[in-house]
């Protein structure tokens, strides 16, 4: 998945606890992006970042943050988890837009 | 960003034929991509038209642009069942950071 790996791969937590994940990419790529994606609405961009401490906001920013610090990692913090969160998360890479995007595995979350 | 609509839905054929699939778009774009995605992966990038081309080959891939009508297509030559997946058109413009994705074209090939 051209160098670009998603941490946990899988998690089931309970509603009002917080929940990390992780996108590493070792593409030394400039953006990096967060999307869901659900039965019936395709992809939807969440939050991306254009820098290290860059990021702004996607489509379906609510409830969810992220954060920068190294060109590297992108995290995405939901910081009290609801079910309408359950989702399959991708992390993607991108060099200067609009070029092609390269997807992670994906994170399946699960909340109770 | 600007998001394309895939049509159809979905769509199976047998093994050996063709698949094409459309997509339109509302504003002018600089150019257009096309991704695949296997049940249960990441999307994959296919091909990036961009808007002074008419028409792009990739192995069994033909993509078509008419920037006058709106609308793309891709072709899927002597399909196979590893086929199988979900197609995503993206246009785009210069300057533009985000993509959006419809839902896509579902593809199944009977073998």
């Amino acid at each position: 998945d051209a160098g670009i790996t998603q941490s946990p791969r899988h998690k089931v937590t309970e509603t009002g606890t917080p929940v990390t994940l992780r996108c590493h990419q070792t593409e030394n790529h400039r953006y990096m992006y967060w999307y869901r994606q659900d039965p019936g609405h395709g992809l939807r961009l969440i939050h991306y970042s254009y820098g290290v401490k860059d990021t702004d906001k996607g489509e379906v920013s609510d409830g969810y943050s992220v954060s920068r610090s190294k060109t590297e990692d992108f995290l995405l913090t939901l910081e009290s988890a609801t079910s309408s969160q359950t989702s399959v998360y991708f992390c993607a890479i991108s060099g200067t837009p609009p070029n092609e995007q390269f997807f992670g595995p994906g994170t399946r979350l699960t909340v109770l | 960003s600007q998001q394309g609509e895939e049509d159809p839905q979905a769509l199976s054929i047998q093994e050996g034929e063709n698949a094409t699939m459309n997509c339109s778009y509302k504003t002018s774009i600089n150019n257009l991509q096309w991704y695949r995605q296997n049940s249960g992966r990441g999307l994959v990038h296919l091909i990036l038209i961009r808007s002074n081309e008419r028409e792009k080959h990739s192995g069994r891939l033909r993509v078509t642009l008419d920037t006058s009508k709106k609308s793309s297509s891709l072709l899927i030559t002597a399909s196979r069942a590893a086929d199988t997946a979900s197609y995503f058109c993206a246009p785009s413009n210069f300057g533009n950071e985000k993509l959006t994705f419809g839902t896509g074209t579902r593809l199944t090939i009977i073998p």
